[in-house]
């Protein structure tokens, strides 16, 4: 059974401060996308990678997947309290021959202006 | 942009009532799909339906059906809701298969059975 897990589960920051986020799994995926979900709403997609060891900025956010393609993170730069919400991370669970995802249990961030 | 709409926010059933929860997207996708997000548990998937009238069990199938009688909508039947049903349901649709064609989720209902 795949599983993806997120660490850590909660994370309240200063404004100003990094942060990273981290997904891991013992199975290999063929990409990883990243969401976040914030407060009354459904999860909206940040990122996909698929290259082993691509990295992709988004702004302040920079998203690793990992050369073994096991595991990704996402960090971010000088956090601002927009940035606040649910981070999930998400790989297809058939190799991605439909798009049936598998989710990650989601980092809860914080960010204390 | 592409619009997912759940029929309800917020939703208050009692143990053994059928319920019914909607979802309709206006982008012609392929694809739709009822996930539940538990705390701790992130979100699992509980139906997809690739076409009209083709549906496929998900990981937490059990004391769900769904119906996909047009393109547009999908919706999720709790045959005799039970309190262990209550949750968070997102619903989403995504126009085809791969990683090029994320999901798009709707606001959520939150069901609460008592």
């Amino acid at each position: 059974t795949q599983l993806l897990e997120q660490s850590p589960q909660f994370l309240s920051i200063q404004e100003g401060e990094n942060l990273t986020v981290y997904c891991n799994s013992s199975s290999v995926f063929s990409s990883l996308q990243w969401y976040r979900q914030e407060p009354g709403e459904g999860p909206v997609l940040l990122v996909t990678v698929v290259t082993g060891g691509e990295v992709k900025k988004l702004k302040r956010l920079t998203f690793q997947f990992g050369d073994a393609r096991k595991d990704s993170s996402l960090h971010i730069t000088a956090a601002q309290p927009g940035d606040t919400g649910l981070y999930l991370c998400a790989g297809p669970s058939d190799g991605g021959a439909t798009n049936k995802l598998i989710f990650g249990t989601g980092t809860l961030l914080a960010v204390q202006p | 942009d592409v619009k997912v709409t759940q029929s309800s926010r917020y939703l208050v059933k009692r143990t053994g009532e059928k319920v019914f929860l909607e979802c309709v997207q206006d982008m012609d996708h392929e694809n739709m799909f009822w996930y539940r997000q538990d705390p701790g548990l992130g979100l699992r998937l509980i139906y997809f339906s690739y076409d009209v009238k083709m549906k496929e069990k998900g990981d937490i199938p059990e004391g769900y059906s769904v119906s996909r009688e047009k393109k547009e909508r999908f919706s999720l039947i709790l045959e005799s809701a039970s309190t262990n049903q209550t949750s968070m349901y997102l619903c989403a649709s995504s126009l085809g298969t791969g990683y090029n064609s994320p999901l798009h989720f709707g606001n959520g209902t939150r069901l609460t059975v008592t």
